[in-house]
């Protein structure tokens, strides 16, 4: 089946640093890719869509300078979550979407971010 | 805009017992439906969809219809297993309009089934 991985699992860090998280379908070519964020105990929101060589499309509410998406190849998506504060802390998952029916997406395991 | 509206957990359950995990919906066109589950460290997988209206989805003994009538997309299993412990989500997506594609999903219901 369709496999995407995320990368880094869990990341920790200072207030004020930038970090990046990759999105990677791993033996399908994603077209379209989707960035979720997940509180405890609530739903995924979905922060913002990006296809392959364009610009994302975000959700309203999220601050696209503060969550920069690259979506720079068909099986590569990062999130760059700049000048982080504690407030960012959450999980953020991602899926993909290949050349199939408009509903199927394949979901990443998740990173959990926690920003001191 | 569209909304999904689950049961709130968690939900503890003997093995065997009976599930049902209650969710309803509002939107705007003709949406599809869908169950999603995420077991312990890992991603969400698509457990079970339906299209359109009284379709019924079903995979891995769990059941789902789709109730216009009713807004509904309750999920049921007959006898679970303590295997089935995870969390569940109950989802939509639009096929057309500005929505096309994105997936709108419910707060998640944790499930427990002991031995």
């Amino acid at each position: 089946g369709a496999v995407v991985s995320q990368h880094p699992s869990r990341v920790i860090c200072k207030s004020g640093t930038s970090v990046k998280i990759e999105c990677r379908s791993l033996d399908f070519q994603a077209t379209t890719m989707f960035w979720y964020r997940q509180f405890p105990k609530q739903s995924l929101m979905l922060m913002a869509t990006s296809n392959e060589g364009s610009k994302a499309t975000y959700e309203q509410g999220v601050e696209k300078d503060k969550f920069l998406i690259n979506h720079a190849s068909l099986t590569l998506s990062t999130l760059t979550v700049t000048s982080a504060h504690p407030e960012d802390s959450s999980f953020y998952i991602c899926s993909a979407r290949g050349g199939g029916t408009f509903y199927e997406q394949y979901f990443g395991p998740g990173t959990r971010l926690t920003v001191t | 805009g569209n909304s999904v509206t689950q049961m709130e957990g968690p939900v503890t359950l003997s093995e065997e017992a009976f599930l049902t995990i209650n969710c309803t919906y509002t939107a705007t066109g003709y949406p599809s439906l869908f169950w999603y589950v995420q077991y312990p460290g890992e991603g969400l997988q698509l457990l079970l969809k339906a299209t359109k209206a009284d379709d019924k989805g079903s995979n891995k003994g769990f059941e789902a219809t789709y109730r216009k009538e009713t807004t509904s997309f309750h999920l049921e299993k007959g006898s679970v297993q303590v295997s089935d412990s995870a969390v569940y989500f109950c989802a939509l997506s639009e096929s057309v309009g500005t929505s096309y594609g994105k997936l709108t999903f419910g707060q998640g219901t944790i499930l427990t089934v002991h031995p």
